[in-house]
């Protein structure tokens, strides 16, 4: 079955510098997708960014970027030049197709993240 | 872009009493949608997942009589919490599929349930 880990409970990072949060995910599947959504205190989930397994190059949206190392199966983000706006719980996710489009999200269990001004 | 809402957004009810909440997608169909609970401080828990005009597939230890799921059309989706109890109280999430845009889900922004 496949797993989602987010080992970091909570995170905290002072505002313009960067942050990175860590994911690991279990999976015998060889094309997947990976997720990172953001929920903040309006508890609205908001898909941050987006990975295709099969892709080798890392997917960046703006400030946000990925680190996806599929041998190792981690999948971290990176939030560059903070801003307070981005103070929420983010979860990683799997999926076997594109928007989650194979069954359901398999999500980790969220990293509370703090932007310290 | 594809935009589900939820009704209620906050619900407060007695114990014993049913509770309906609705999921709709209002500018896409959606055959499947998805129900989530999640409890303060922790992740999403899929309770069920609602096939339009079918059953709802219930996860593993989801009472199915107590909770439940009703997908009549393309847009709605509801999800009656009956007899419900202080321990139902939580935060309930549905997501929708957009058949249009790569079956890609979208959330709805919850409704919180305290029974009392």
């Amino acid at each position: 079955a496949q797993t989602v880990t987010q080992s970091q409970p909570e995170m905290s990072v002072q505002e313009a510098e960067t942050v990175t949060l860590s994911c690991t995910y279990d999976t015998s599947e060889s094309d997947y997708y990976l997720f990172w959504y953001k929920q903040p205190p309006s508890r609205q989930m908001i898909l941050v960014i987006r990975q295709e397994a099969y892709k080798q190059q890392n997917a960046t949206e703006n400030r946000f970027s990925v680190n996806f190392q599929k041998a190792a199966k981690s999948f971290s983000l990176k939030i560059s030049d903070s801003q307070l706006g981005d103070a929420a719980m983010y979860f990683c996710a799997y999926n076997l197709g594109y928007g989650g489009s194979q069954g359901n999200l398999i999500f980790g269990k969220g990293t509370k993240l703090s932007v310290k001004p | 872009g594809a935009v589900v809402s939820q009704h209620p957004s906050w619900v407060i009810c007695k114990s014993g009493t049913s509770v309906k909440i609705e999921c709709r997608s209002l500018d896409f169909q959606a055959t499947t949608m998805f129900w989530y609970r999640q409890f303060p401080k922790q992740s999403l828990m899929l309770m069920a997942t609602s096939n339009e005009g079918s059953k709802a597939t219930y996860e593993q230890g989801v009472e199915k009589d107590k909770f439940l799921i009703n997908h009549a059309s393309l847009t709605l989706s509801t999800l009656t919490v009956t007899s419900a109890h202080p321990e139902d109280s939580s935060f309930y999430i549905c997501s929708a599929r957009d058949s249009s845009s790569y079956n890609e889900q979208f959330f709805g922004p919850g409704t919180r349930l305290t029974v009392l």
